[in-house]
């Protein structure tokens, strides 16, 4: 089965300060993406991120903001910048295994984020 | 109108009933529908996906898609209290993207 890791798992930061939460594959995925779910809500896509080339954001989502980058197939960062109380979230990492059933997404365990 | 709608509940049913959940998309040119499981703490995890209209089985997992009311269904067979979990509709409008609903929480007492 897959296997999809995330560093660090959960976290306490100082608002001001920026957080790089790292997301790893086992196998090659042709997609990766980040999501944010916020206490008590459903999951909203921040970006696609693309391998090579700039993420795609989705409205309301900047890179100022989120800056993302993915070196390789199996290996994505997603940083929440400058952060605020509003930014303390769960953050996910989804991917997209080729071969599999079209579309079909699985998510990492998640990294928890409490900004003070 | 949000994209993806599902009742928040909580589903309450009695261990061994048949759980109904229920979502409805505004998107019609949506081709793609997943039902994730997501327990508290946890992350989704994904149960089942459905792309053309009727009925896909998968253990207690039946999953019901109609594309022309724009709804999609997720039956629980013999519910047991491991089921108790929030239970995520996602829908895919295009682009290589899913769009999820808030989720609908089970209860499944024993």
């Amino acid at each position: 089965s897959a296997v999809i890791s995330q560093k660090p798992s959960r976290d306490i930061c100082q608002r001001g300060t920026s957080l790089t939460i790292q997301c790893q594959v086992d196998s090659q995925v042709t997609m990766m993406f980040w999501y944010r779910q916020q206490p008590g809500q459903s999951l909203t896509l921040i970006a696609t991120a693309n391998q090579g080339s700039e993420a795609t954001y989705e409205s309301g989502f900047v890179i100022d903001k989120f800056p993302i980058s993915r070196p390789n197939l199996t290996f994505s960062t997603l940083t929440v910048s400058n952060m605020s109380p509003e930014d303390s979230s769960i953050y996910l990492c989804s991917v997209e295994y080729p071969g599999r059933a079209q579309e079909t997404q699985y998510f990492g365990p998640g990294t928890r984020l409490l900004v003070l | 109108q949000k994209e993806v709608e599902q009742n928040s509940g909580p589903l309450s049913v009695p261990e061994g009933a048949i759980a109904s959940l229920n979502c409805t998309y505004s998107d019609r040119v949506s081709q793609s529908f997943f039902w994730y499981r997501q327990y508290s703490g946890k992350s989704p995890e994904l149960i089942m996906s459905i792309y053309s209209n009727g009925d896909k089985e998968d253990g207690r997992f039946t999953a019901q898609l109609n594309k022309a009311s724009q709804y999609v269904s997720l039956l629980i067979r013999d519910s047991q209290p491991s089921d108790s979990a929030t239970y995520l509709c996602a829908v895919n409008p295009g682009f290589q993207k899913l769009v999820f609903g808030t989720g609908t929480r089970l209860l499944v007492s024993p």
